[in-house]
């Protein structure tokens, strides 16, 4: 089974810090997601990998980083946490070997929340 | 036009009912479809591929429709641990990487 660990559940920020979000997945996936869920707006795609060191912005990049400098960890960094960025991240990893029909893998989530 | 768009639901069943969700989406050259289950602050999970032949997994029968543009997903016998969100995801073929599309999903409360 496929294994996506997000290294915190919840994390409670303040407004201003720089946050880091962990992701590490275990089955060699090429491709790396981070997502944000927020009530009545659903998943919202905010920066993805397709490989080390690459990445391409997704619909909502602004306030976010990210970087990938091995292929089984995906970092998402807000540069300075801002009350609007409190929300439930998701990241997720899926196979480029049948692309089409891989679909993704989720880890269980963090819970953040800026102050 | 959204992307891929659902009904939020609720949609409130009795057990045993036999319940049908319907997705849209835009763009016709999508390739690949899926539906994902996501339970109550949990992560959503893979429920099952969608397959233009249609597919069935036990309870579950997921259809696609290219004409029409939608996949339907049928739960039939249903369970009250079929209660969750149901999230409608597409492949819409956009790039180097697959990059799926989400419904916002749609709720099911299954009842005694």
């Amino acid at each position: 089974d496929v294994k996506v660990t997000q290294s915190s559940r919840y994390l409670v920020k303040r407004t201003g810090e720089k946050v880091f979000l962990e992701c590490v997945q275990d089955m060699d996936h090429e491709n790396m997601f981070w997502y944000r869920q927020d009530p009545g707006l659903g998943l919202r795609l905010i920066y993805f990998s397709y490989d080390v060191k690459m990445k391409e912005k997704g619909d909502i990049p602004e306030g976010y980083s990210v970087s990938r400098e091995k292929k089984e960890r995906f970092s998402l960094i807000l540069e300075s946490a801002s009350t609007n960025q409190t929300s439930m991240y998701l990241c997720a990893s899926s196979s480029t070997t049948g692309a089409f029909n891989s679909p993704l893998h989720f880890g269980n989530g963090t819970r953040l929340t800026v102050t | 036009r959204k992307e891929v768009e659902q009904d939020p639901g609720p949609f409130n069943v009795p057990e045993g009912a036999t319940v049908a969700f319907n997705c849209t989406y835009s763009n016709s050259a999508s390739q690949s479809f899926f539906w994902y289950r996501q339970d109550c602050r949990k992560e959503p999970k893979l429920l099952m591929s969608v397959y233009s032949s249609g597919n069935e997994d036990g309870r579950f029968t997921a259809q696609l429709n290219r004409a029409s543009q939608y996949i339907s997903l049928l739960i039939r016998d249903s369970k009250l641990s079929d209660s969750a969100t149901y999230l409608c995801v597409v492949n819409p073929l956009t790039g180097t990487a697959s990059k799926l599309t989400f419904g916002t999903g749609t709720r099911l409360q299954v009842t005694l």
